[in-house]
């Protein structure tokens, strides 16, 4: 069992680059999300995916899209990628349903990302 | 909406002496509350929350949660600190709202704790 898996670990870009972070986990669980973590800032939420099929905007969503592949899988694409997308990402899954779970949050290692 | 804050950057304390890191919270409706923690490269690992019942929540490692309605607060305690403890630590809350759905989940900025030995 290993939770929640993300690729790349490390990533350098150069502005303009384009680039997709995988994210898979194996706990059957119904929703997914994607963070940034940014110093002084704690995480803020990206994208989620409730359940496979949908997909919503969190508090950062500009220049980022996302896909839910199924119930297992949750990747974050990068189009154009800016200086000020340099981050610490991390996809995070949990049991919720319905958005009405106390569900704690299972997270992965982070993908470190640098656009020069 | 739904917001966390945590007053303190940084805690430093003596390793064997008790441990306290500060959450305050706001939210429309009643809240679920979550510390999660940090070791240095690697993500965040649940730690304890509250859902509803005792106000008292013991988590992992030791460490326990006292949830206080009345001051919106959230704060994470342990009784005997250890070097290990070292880290940065994160309130989350969420708030149950009257009846939707929502799914998401907003964080403090982070507490690093220090234990010296």
């Amino acid at each position: 069992n290993a939770g929640v898996t993300q690729t790349p670990k490390f990533q350098v870009l150069k502005t303009g680059q384009s680039m997709t972070l995988q994210c898979a986990q194996d706990m059957n669980h119904n929703s997914m999300y994607w963070y940034r973590q940014d110093p002084g800032m704690g995480l803020r939420l990206i994208y989620y995916s409730a359940s496979e099929g949908t997909t919503d905007k969190g508090e950062v969503p500009n220049g980022y899209n996302v896909s839910r592949l199924n119930k297992r899988e949750f990747s974050l694409r990068l189009e154009s990628a800016a200086p000020s997308q340099t981050s610490v990402y991390f996809c995070a899954s949990s049991n919720d349903r319905g958005g009405r779970g106390s569900n704690e949050q299972f997270f992965g290692p982070g993908t470190r990302l640098t656009v020069l | 909406a739904q917001s966390v804050a945590q007053p303190e950057d940084q805690v430093n304390v003596a390793e064997g002496n008790p441990l306290t890191v500060k959450c305050t919270y706001s939210v429309s409706g009643n809240p679920y509350l979550f510390w999660y923690v940090q070791y240095p490269n690697r993500g965040l690992q649940f730690l304890l929350k509250y859902i509803t019942g005792d106000n008292l929540v013991k988590g992992s490692y030791g460490f326990e949660a006292e949830f206080n309605k009345s001051q919106t607060s959230f704060h994470l305690k342990k009784p005997s600190a250890l070097v290990s403890d070292s880290a940065l630590y994160f309130c989350a809350v969420r708030d149950r709202g009257s009846g939707g759905s929502n799914y998401k989940l907003t964080f403090g900025k982070g507490t690093l704790l220090t234990v010296n030995p």
